[in-house]
């Protein structure tokens, strides 16, 4: 079946650095694929989202590439600031059928970022 | 612009009672998606409707129900509730799908106590 799997946090960062969370897939065909952002008390955000091979999505100064040969949608983010403290999840929405069909989640990575 | 809205925000209740959660999907949007968010793990998705009729299920327990209504509001009915019942529950919904876009945006979520 359909799996996210993404890099075990939390993740700490100084204001200004350089920030990574590593994603990977599990599934077949291809799969539309989403990071969305919670912070504390709040519900899911989109963040940005790529629905085919090597398109890249962007939003806030965060980025990320679907990459089919590597099934991977890293997020990155050039200079993190400390609003940017949340956590951050990975999910994707398989391929064929209904489009429209359930999200699957990574288990989250917590980001804190300090000034 | 209008969100997702979900009520009641927070609902405790006793073990073997019963919680009617709410959700009012973005107008015109006519997909609606329940997932059930424990703590400190992903959201896992239970069910979804389009057009009032259910279009998929997930990991949603026999003692769960739910239903999308005419005016496309969903109400997530769950009974004989239990201590692993307490959790973040997120209402989602997308469309019009003749629009062709199809990107899943959240309610705030209904946090649910059982004692």
């Amino acid at each position: 079946g359909n799996s996210v799997t993404q890099m075990e946090g939390p993740v700490t960062l100084s204001e200004e650095a350089f920030l990574t969370i590593n994603c990977t897939y599990t599934a077949t065909g291809y799969p539309s694929l989403f990071w969305y952002v919670q912070y504390p008390g709040e519900g899911l955000q989109l963040l940005l989202k790529a629905t085919k091979a090597d398109d890249k999505g962007s939003n806030k100064g965060f980025e990320a590439t679907y990459r089919k040969e590597t099934t991977s949608f890293h997020l990155e983010k050039g200079s993190v600031q400390v609003s940017d403290s949340a956590v951050y999840f990975c999910a994707l929405r398989r391929s064929g059928g209904t489009s429209y069909g359930k999200l699957t989640f990574g288990q989250g990575t917590i980001l804190t970022v300090h000034p | 612009a209008a969100g997702v809205i979900q009520s009641p925000r927070h609902l405790i209740k006793e073990k073997r009672e019963t919680a009617t959660l709410k959700c009012y999907p973005i107008p015109r949007h006519d997909t609606v998606y329940w997932y059930q968010q424990g703590p400190g793990q992903d959201p896992q998705f239970l069910i979804s409707f389009y057009e009032k009729m259910q279009s998929d299920k997930g990991s949603i327990p026999d003692r769960f129900s739910a239903q999308q209504f005419s005016d496309y509001h969903s109400e997530l009915n769950m009974s004989s509730l239990e201590l692993g019942d307490s959790a973040l529950y997120f209402c989602a919904s997308s469309g019009p799908r003749d629009s062709g876009t199809d990107t899943q945006y959240f309610g705030p979520g209904t946090r649910l106590t059982v004692l």
